[in-house]
């Protein structure tokens, strides 16, 4: 099975910076990735799927880039309400397999 | 718009079944464009994968739960379930069904239900 590893694990991050999470396949799973955010005690949201597109009202702040196995979120302004876990799930091959997850946190 | 909503024991014994429903509301669950999934994640870590149905009833498991998992799917019901046998104590989780799309390969899951822990214990 494809390993999805992330990182940091926790990122500081003051408000109004900018905030990159990395997410890296153990073999390539061209575009086939998503992003998802998940907050204390909620389900996760999709964030981002195609490894770039953003889902159905995600603002534009959020933006993600790779392809093969190196892929990148970026939260171009952190805002209060994007203090939170984020995962990338992989559903280039079968089983489709997530990583451990970023936390981000208010410096 | 879609909702999913999971319901189930909340407390299962250890070597039971755990069995859980999700109710999809606000869309048909025969829809041919989507698949309908579980996933689990065990306190303080991250989403496992176990287990995709289709409508028609086609199953897809995760080489991890391939022997304990078993899902079915009620269209009359607009409704979705999942056994786990032989529970222990690394079953405990909070479990959450999912939709996932269809991309010419099974893709992202959105959206996701609330979730429900399950504990297993004695």
């Amino acid at each position: 099975e494809i390993v999805m590893t992330q990182s940091p694990a926790t990122l500081s991050v003051s408000p109004g910076e900018r905030a990159t999470l990395s997410c890296r396949a153990s073999q390539t799973v061209s575009s086939n990735l998503a992003w998802f955010q998940q907050k204390p005690g909620q389900s996760p949201r999709l964030l981002i799927f195609g490894a770039s597109t953003r889902a159905t009202g995600i603002p534009a702040r959020f933006s993600g880039s790779g392809s093969g196995t190196e892929f990148t979120l970026t939260i171009s302004s952190l805002q209060s309400e994007d203090f939170a876990h984020y995962f990338c799930q992989q559903y280039n091959r079968w089983p489709t397999t997530f990583g451990q997850g970023t936390k981000v946190e208010i410096k | 718009q879609l909702q999913l909503q999971e319901s189930g024991p909340g407390l299962v014994k250890p070597s039971g079944t755990l069995s859980l429903t999700c109710s999809v509301s606000g869309g048909s669950i025969s829809d041919s464009n989507y698949y309908w999934g579980w996933i689990r994640q065990p306190p303080g870590k991250g989403l496992e994968w176990i287990g995709t149905i289709f409508y028609g009833g086609s199953t897809y498991y995760s080489p991890s739960f391939t022997s304990r998992a078993t899902m079915s799917v009620d269209t009359s019901q607009n409704q979705f379930s999942l056994n786990l046998t032989s529970v222990t104590a690394a079953d405990t989780a909070v479990y959450y069904c999912a939709r996932r799309i269809i991309v010419g390969r099974p893709g992202w899951f959105d959206p996701w239900g609330q979730g429900i822990l399950v504990t297993v214990a004695s």
